[in-house]
């Protein structure tokens, strides 16, 4: 079984400042691990995933996260936050040895980045 | 990017209606299709796994009954809830698999009264 925890249901940031939005994950096998980011009306846009390599990831619109196999998380990061970052982000797992392509996802983090 | 499109965006029905909720990939051939679930403050939950032309796979708890899934063709899965009940209301929400990626549609708001 996989799952994934996050544990913040909001995150309040000032523009400019940097932003994390945690993230941890559990799976038996090989973590393929994303982010992917809603806008209110519109679909799940992707943002970011780790499937071996380097532990950062750099991402779209200037997100990056690191994955820290120890401590089974994925915090996604920005060190400059957007008034137009502010959306629902998603963190997802899946078991990179299996052929199961299907995610399992957290529960989602509201990012609201004031001005 | 792939554009993946649901509709509708939100429904509302009475209790014992059935609701179709479509699926379209527009611009690529998807083999594969997911539906999930999403219940206020709390994870998007797979439901099924639909593959063009055969029997959708289905998570367990979820009632294949309930919840018909068709992928009559590389670009349309359709999940259609037979006999709404309040309980049912959610978010659902598809994403089409193309290669190694995945893309999302808006998804769907269902409100049963």
């Amino acid at each position: 079984a996989q799952s994934v925890a996050q544990p913040e249901d909001q995150v309040n940031v000032a523009e400019g400042n940097p932003l994390t939005v945690k993230c941890t994950y559990s799976v038996s096998g090989n973590p393929y691990l994303f982010w992917y980011v809603q806008y209110p009306n519109r679909g799940l846009q992707f943002l970011l995933k780790y499937i071996t390599g380097d532990n950062l990831v750099k991402g779209s619109y200037g997100f990056e996260a690191e994955f820290n196999k120890s401590q089974t998380s994925f915090h996604l990061k920005k060190p400059s936050a957007l008034v137009s970052d502010s959306a629902l982000y998603f963190c997802a797992v899946r078991d990179g040895r299996t052929g199961r392509r299907a995610l399992t996802f957290g529960s989602g983090t509201r990012l609201q980045v004031q001005p | 990017g792939a554009v993946v499109s649901q509709h509708p965006s939100w429904v509302i029905c009475k209790s014992g209606t059935s609701v179709k909720i479509e699926c379209r990939s527009l611009d690529f051939q998807a083999t594969t299709m997911f539906w999930y679930r999403q219940f206020p403050k709390q994870s998007l939950m797979l439901m099924a796994t639909s593959n063009e032309g055969s029997k959708a796979t289905y998570e367990q708890g979820v009632e294949k009954d309930k919840f018909l899934i068709n992928h009559a063709s590389l670009t349309l899965s359709t999940l259609t809830v037979t006999s709404a009940h309040p309980e049912d209301s959610s978010f659902y929400i598809c994403s089409a698999q193309w290669g190694e990626k995945l893309f999302f549609g808006s998804g769907t708001q269902l409100s049963v009264l």
